[in-house]
Formats: structure tokens, C-alpha cells, sequence
């Protein structure tokens, strides 16, 4: 059992809509929770990062937490074609040297 | 630096070469990971190191893959005698902290192809 699952997608959503990425973890020592973001040949990027339970809001972002679950997720309202990537779940870990990462979900937003 | 910088960017190697690969994190930043990325796939954790100490190379797949940041700056990932299987993106993140509730920033990374 991998540490970070993801649904490998791809998700295509029409320009506008709301795009909902989900994420699980297995070790719930897990502390902190992240978003990446990773265009095609390019570098993961930071969207968001949460560390307690609920929800965080960043313009058009909101990252989800359910510690009880073991359960993250990100919300991309109004999608733009321009979100179209692979999006990264990462997790940290009590010992704080690792953070895994998910396999991540490929967003096609469509025009 | 303004962020973290990684070269070369592509390497080709026939197999059996000894490849090194360069990360210069952002200055200051205490943290220096090292993660390998292959196509479709997730970054997988290396290696880490607090300034110049290596606390976790866990995930170094093999004794031909080494890695040192020997003066807490620069970081260089050292592959001796490449195999096919090597062929992916290395990524050298780092983090101003010591790692915990602390973000990454990644470097554009180091494509190998091994052939």
C-alpha cells in the first residue's frame, strides 16, 4: 500500500465548472498536508498547504482536511483552461524528514 | 540564489557511465532534498540532508546512487555505473527549515536518460 493515493484521472472538467481533486493517506502520523501543481515537463509547484482539520481558502483553491478519514482534497472553482496539470497530494510525516507524494491526478479543463 | 537551481538539466548516458547531478539550493535554506521522478509517476523521496548532515537516505535505491552536500550548500547526486532503470527526473528540493510544517520548493530538475 502505497503511502499517498490518488486517482490518476485524467479529470476533465468544462471551462467554469469546479474541479474536485481527492487524495488518501494510510499513516495517521501524517501532520501536514500539500498541494502541488506540475505542468508537463516543468517543476512541482506550491498551491496549498493545510495542517488542521477543515477547510483552507486561497482565492480560487480550497484544500480539505478529515484527519478521521484520512482524507484530503482540493477544490478549483471557476476552472481555467490554464489549470490544465498533473496536481501532486504530498503528505508529511511525524519525523518530519519525508514528505510522500501521491502519483497525482491529471486536470484537463476544457475550453 | 532566487530559487533553487539544478544542472544540467539533461544528461544522456550510455549505461555502465558515472553521471553527477547538481542542485544549489536557495540561500539560507537549511533543508536539501533529493527525489527522483519517473514518467507518470510521483517524486520519491532520496535522500535529505540538514545543512551538511545526511539524516535520511532511506530511499537511495542502491549502493551505486551517493549523495553529499559537504559545506550545507550545495548539493551533488552521484550515479555510478547507470542502469536503464535510472532513466528519470531528479528533483533537489529545499526548505528554509528544518523539515516539519515547511514547504518545498523544487528545482526544474535533471532529466537522465540512460540508454
Amino acid at each position: 500500500q502505497k503511502e499517498v493515493e490518488q486517482n490518476s484521472g485524467p479529470l476533465s472538467v468544462p471551462e467554469g465548472a469546479i474541479a474536485s481533486l481527492n487524495c488518501t493517506y494510510s499513516d495517521r502520523g501524517s501532520q501536514s498536508f500539500f498541494w502541488y501543481r506540475q505542468y508537463s515537463g516543468k517543476s512541482p509547484e506550491l498551491i496549498m498547504s493545510i495542517y488542521s482539520n477543515g477547510d483552507k481558502e486561497d482565492g480560487r483553491f480550497t484544500a480539505q482536511l478529515n484527519k478521521a478519514s484520512q482524507y484530503v482534497s482540493l477544490l478549483i472553482r471557476d476552472s481555467q483552461p490554464s489549470d490544465s496539470a498533473t496536481y501532486l497530494c504530498a503528505v508529511n510525516l511525524y519525523n518530519f524528514n519525508k514528505f510522500y507524494f501521491g502519483s497525482g491526478t491529471k486536470l484537463n479543463v476544457k475550453p | 540564489g532566487a530559487g533553487v537551481s539544478q544542472s544540467p538539466r539533461y544528461k544522456v548516458a550510455k549505461r555502465g557511465q558515472d553521471v553527477a547531478l547538481r542542485c544549489d539550493p536557495i540561500s539560507g535554506h537549511v533543508s536539501l532534498f533529493w527525489y527522483q521522478q519517473a514518467l507518470g509517476q510521483g517524486p520519491e523521496f532520496l535522500t535529505y540532508f540538514q545543512n551538511e548532515a545526511q539524516l535520511d537516505k532511506s530511499g537511495l535505491p542502491s549502493d551505486r546512487f551517493f549523495a553529499e552536500r559537504p559545506e550545507g550548500s550545495v548539493s551533488t547526486l552521484k550515479i555510478q555505473r547507470t542502469q536503464k532503470e535510472d532513466s528519470a527526473v531528479y528533483l533537489c528540493a529545499s526548505s528554509l527549515k528544518r523539515a516539519g510544517a515547511n514547504v518545498l520548493t523544487f528545482g526544474a530538475g535533471s532529466r537522465l536518460t540512460v540508454l
